[in-house]
């Protein structure tokens, strides 16, 4: 299956603001709301971070948030700190694929 | 709290076989729909295998025919045989539960290195 589309890079200082674009589907990212965002630092293992396009689970700071708009779902990274230089990488429930979770390419997050 | 942790990775050569193990505590995977992710150096996440509760089998293309995933309820242990195993299998290899509720992998591991090469 295709993957999602994400920018490869995105930077920010600290402080700043920074959004990164999952583009999918009209059928998948359009379609519903399971889009979910993941961040994966050097070495380690992805973390869930937004869930249901803008929920995040329990101990996720309110830095972190998400948005969909048509077939574009978006996580805004608020108050930027070093801390959140990592890969950042969404995924969408899709009917086209037999494990009916679909991954973007993942964003690299450079804090300046 | 649960935890997912992976081991049996290793460097093999062209051709031969790994069992990777993931040893699950906090959830009992025989309950859950439980899968294999991995990701080769410098590349993204990609879909290997998946179990559902109700014990269907899912395979990536790249690797159906090669691999096998089961679970063992008595060591709540999920499994990922990999055989014939190519240069191309070279990554770390995540177990994650995988939510279908929500159509998310929620707990992860911590992965584990396979290195196919001569």
């Amino acid at each position: 299956q295709s993957a999602l589309t994400q920018p490869a890079s995105v930077s920010g200082s600290p402080g700043q603001s920074i959004t990164i674009s999952c583009t999918g589907p009209s059928s998948d990212v359009g379609a519903y709301n399971y889009v979910s965002w993941y961040r994966q630092h050097p070495g380690k293992a992805p973390k869930l971070m937004i869930y249901d396009v803008s929920n995040r689970p329990s101990g996720v700071s309110n830095r972190f948030s998400g948005s969909k708009s048509g077939n574009t779902a978006s996580l805004t990274i608020s108050g930027l700190q070093a801390e959140d230089e990592a890969d950042y990488y969404c995924s969408s429930y899709t009917s086209s694929s037999t494990f009916r979770v679909v991954f973007g390419g993942g964003t690299r997050l450079t804090v300046l | 709290e649960v935890q997912l942790v992976e081991s049996g990775g290793g460097l093999i050569q062209p051709g031969g076989s790994l069992r990777l193990s993931c040893a699950a505590s906090g959830l009992t995977v025989s309950r859950n729909y439980m899968s294999w992710v991995r990701q080769a150096p410098g590349k993204g996440l990609e879909w290997v295998s998946v179990i559902y509760s109700g014990g269907s089998t899912y395979y990536a293309d790249s690797v159906k025919g090669r691999f096998t995933i089961s679970g063992d309820n008595s060591k709540n242990t999920l499994y990922l045989q990999m055989n014939s195993l190519r240069a191309e299998d070279t990554a770390v290899y995540y177990c994650a539960r995988v939510d279908y509720g929500d159509y998310l992998l929620d707990y992860w591991g911590q992965g584990t290195l396979v290195t196919v090469s001569s």
